[in-house]
């Protein structure tokens, strides 16, 4: 089976940086994926990962290391903005199928 | 503009009448795929589809139906609803490749008394 575990709440300063960590198990990987939810909106798209090391877009930056079941999303210079939750999502599996992790809520404070 | 719609919105009723959540999509996506998500739970997934009359149970099927008779249209149907089946629903849309990311509908909160 798959398992994918994520810190439950963070809070940050507006203008540093945060990581938020994702560590899995699970018996197949093609990739993970980290989505965006601000509270009572629909999850959206951030970064993919399928390949170990950093993808960077922007002021987001997602990191795989697959050998050790691990994932963070780092955001850079935050913005009140960036307060919503981050979803982790493990790609397993021979179709598109999602596994979610619970989610990260993010509250990020003046 | 490219998008998932959900309807309804928000529907309160009452356990065991029969209710229809809609979900269309104007990408072409091949796949489609409902979930719920529930507080400390995460998005769990219900039913998918890969294409035209092709669905097949996600996670958490028991109480639920799905049909795919257009590409674009994929609709949840709770034939006796109950309370358990109170949650927030997401519809969303994807290209079968496995690094494409799925596209969300806004999400229907449903209320089961």
């Amino acid at each position: 089976g798959q398992n994918i575990d994520q810190p439950t709440e963070m809070t940050a300063t507006e203008g540093a940086i945060v990581q938020i960590n994702c560590t899995y198990q699970t018996s197949g990987f093609n990739g993970l994926f980290w989505y965006q939810q601000h509270a009572g909106e629909a999850p959206t798209f951030l970064s993919y990962n399928v390949l170990d090391g950093l993808e960077e877009k922007g002021r987001f930056s997602s990191f795989l290391s697959r050998s050790k079941g691990y994932s963070y999303l780092l955001l850079k210079e935050l913005q009140m903005k960036d307060s919503a939750s981050y979803l982790c999502a493990l790609h397993s599996g021979g179709y598109n199928k999602l596994i979610f992790g619970a989610g990260t809520r993010l509250a990020v404070h003046p | 503009e490219a998008q998932v719609t959900q309807n309804p919105r928000y529907l309160i009723t009452v356990t065991g009448k029969k209710l229809t959540v809609t979900c269309s999509q104007n990408m072409n996506h091949e796949y489609m795929s409902w979930y719920r998500q529930d507080p400390g739970l995460g998005l769990r997934q219900i039913y998918y589809s890969m294409n035209v009359e092709v669905t097949d149970k996600g996670d958490v099927p028991e109480g639920y139906k799905v049909s795919r008779k257009e590409k674009r249209n994929f609709p949840l149907i709770l034939e006796s609803p109950s309370p358990n089946q109170t949650s927030l629903y997401f519809c969303a849309s994807s290209l079968l490749a496995s690094n494409q990311p799925q596209h969300f509908g806004d999400g229907t909160r449903l209320s089961i008394l």
